[in-house]
């Protein structure tokens, strides 16, 4: 079985400050990762997604993400927050094998203060 | 180009009732999954449909929900005689052709409220 777990479901961090989003994976295979960010009342849009290939992921709206086996971890980032970031992020793992479905974290609602 | 579209975007329902959530997918998208939203948690797999074939229903309960997806027109997830314990966000995602590592494209969501 899969799972993701998200820590610190409320983050607040000042305008042009790092973003520091964690994640822990659990997975008895190898894993494939994706960061989803949900604008109140709308739908998730895809920020990244980890497929093996590199473990430095770049993402939309200056985000990205390291893969780290090691610690099973797959946190996202980003330099320098701005107002628009402020929104709920959630982090979801699959098999990726075929169309899989996804599963999903908590979440964690982003709050930037100016 | 549209998005994946979910009607209605908010549903009110009294215990008892029937509730009909719709999902159009992008064009072209003939893969469908159903998630499930309640509050203060992430979301939960129910179900993931092709084209008139239900693929992967692990994540639906056993009574009084049920999913389709027709060959022509949207896809639709039915629950019967409502409880409040199913007030939730309800989120349709779309995949092209469900090939290795595909995106999965969300609608906006169907706020289902049972009072």
């Amino acid at each position: 079985a899969q799972s993701v777990t998200q820590l610190g479901s409320h983050v607040s961090v000042s305008e042009g400050a790092l973003v520091l989003l964690r994640c822990n994976y659990s997975s008895s295979v190898p894993p494939y990762l994706f960061w989803y960010v949900q604008y109140p009342n709308q739908g998730l849009q895809l920020l990244l997604k980890y497929t093996s290939a590199a473990t430095l992921v770049k993402g939309i709206n200056g985000f990205e993400a390291e893969f780290k086996k090691s610690e099973t971890s797959f946190h996202l980032t980003k330099p320098s927050a701005h107002m628009s970031d402020a929104a709920e992020y959630f982090c979801a793992v699959s098999r990726g094998f075929g169309n899989e479905k996804l599963t999903f974290g908590t979440g964690t609602r982003l709050t930037i203060i100016p | 180009n549209a998005g994946v579209m979910q009607n209605p975007r908010h549903l009110v329902r009294r215990r008892g009732q029937e509730a009909r959530l719709r999902c159009s997918p992008m064009k072209g998208h003939s893969h469908v999954y159903w998630y499930r939203q309640l509050p203060e948690e992430g979301l939960k797999f129910m179900v993931y449909l092709q084209k008139e074939n239900i693929i992967d229903e692990s994540g639906m309960p056993k009574e009084r929900f049920s999913a389709e997806f027709p060959k022509e027109g949207p896809s639709i997830l039915r629950i019967q005689q409502v409880v409040r314990g199913d007030s939730a966000a309800y989120f349709c995602a779309s995949s092209l052709s469900g090939v290795f590592q595909e995106t999965q494209y969300f609608g906006p969501g169907t706020r289902l409220l049972v009072l």
